[in-house]
């Protein structure tokens, strides 16, 4: 089992759709929780961080954290064609002294139609 | 603030044959990430620097991975010689402490081995 599932999709939603986006994870260490939106051709930009269970919101985007599950999400409200990227999960745990270790999912393609 | 530079970002070489690719973090930051992307993964941890020190090589395969950040600031990560495997985006990234909690990436640079 690895470390960090999600979904590959791809997604395809119209604009004005409600997304979710989700990850499943089995490392019990990983504390904090990322979330990253990568465009084509280029390098992966954080969207979203968390570190406790519930929910974080930052505009359309709200994620949620459901440690006890296992279990992340990503929603955003009233997609838009700009949001069409690939998103990726990310989660941290110490891998030893104060480092630690970023995990990544494999990255949901979302493409959101005008 | 400038972001992460890389170069090139297109590379096309022959199985057998050596790469290098270069990455200028953003200034001041003194933690620096090269991880390895493959088509249709995430990314994938191959080298932590902490200034000019390794701080985690536990996925580089040393055997034909190097990578060196001699002054603390730039960075080199060599490929001797590539595999067929080895085709992949090489994404720098930088965080001004060791706890990845806001890593920035660079665009990326794309290799393709034939």
């Amino acid at each position: 089992q690895k470390e960090v599932e999600q979904d590959p999709g791809p997604l395809s939603v119209p604009e004005g759709a409600i997304v979710s986006l989700n990850c499943t994870y089995s490392n019990s260490a990983f504390q904090y929780f990322m979330w990253y939106r990568q465009y084509s051709r280029k390098g992966p930009e954080l969207l979203m961080y968390t570190y406790s269970s519930g929910n974080k919101e930052d505009g359309r985007f709200t994620a949620q954290v459901d440690k006890s599950s296992k279990y992340i999400s990503l929603f955003i409200r009233d997609s838009q064609p700009s949001d069409s990227a690939t998103y990726l999960c990310a989660m941290k745990d110490k891998s030893g002294g104060s480092n630690y270790k970023l995990t990544f999912g494999k990255g949901t393609l979302l493409t959101v139609n005008p | 603030e400038a972001g992460v530079a890389q170069s090139p970002r297109y590379k096309i070489i022959e199985k057998r044959q050596s790469v290098a690719f270069w990455c200028n973090p953003i200034s001041g930051h003194a933690t620096l990430y090269w991880y390895q992307q493959i088509l249709g993964q995430g990314p994938k941890l191959l080298i932590q620097f902490q200034n000019n020190g390794v701080v985690d090589d536990s996925q580089l395969p040393k055997d034909r991975f190097s990578a060196e950040r001699l002054k603390g600031v730039d960075s080199t990560l060599k490929i001797q010689p590539a595999k067929l495997e080895d085709s992949a985006v090489y994404l720098c990234a930088s965080s001004l402490g060791l706890s990845p909690s806001v890593l920035t990436f660079g665009a990326g640079s794309r290799l393709t081995v034939l």
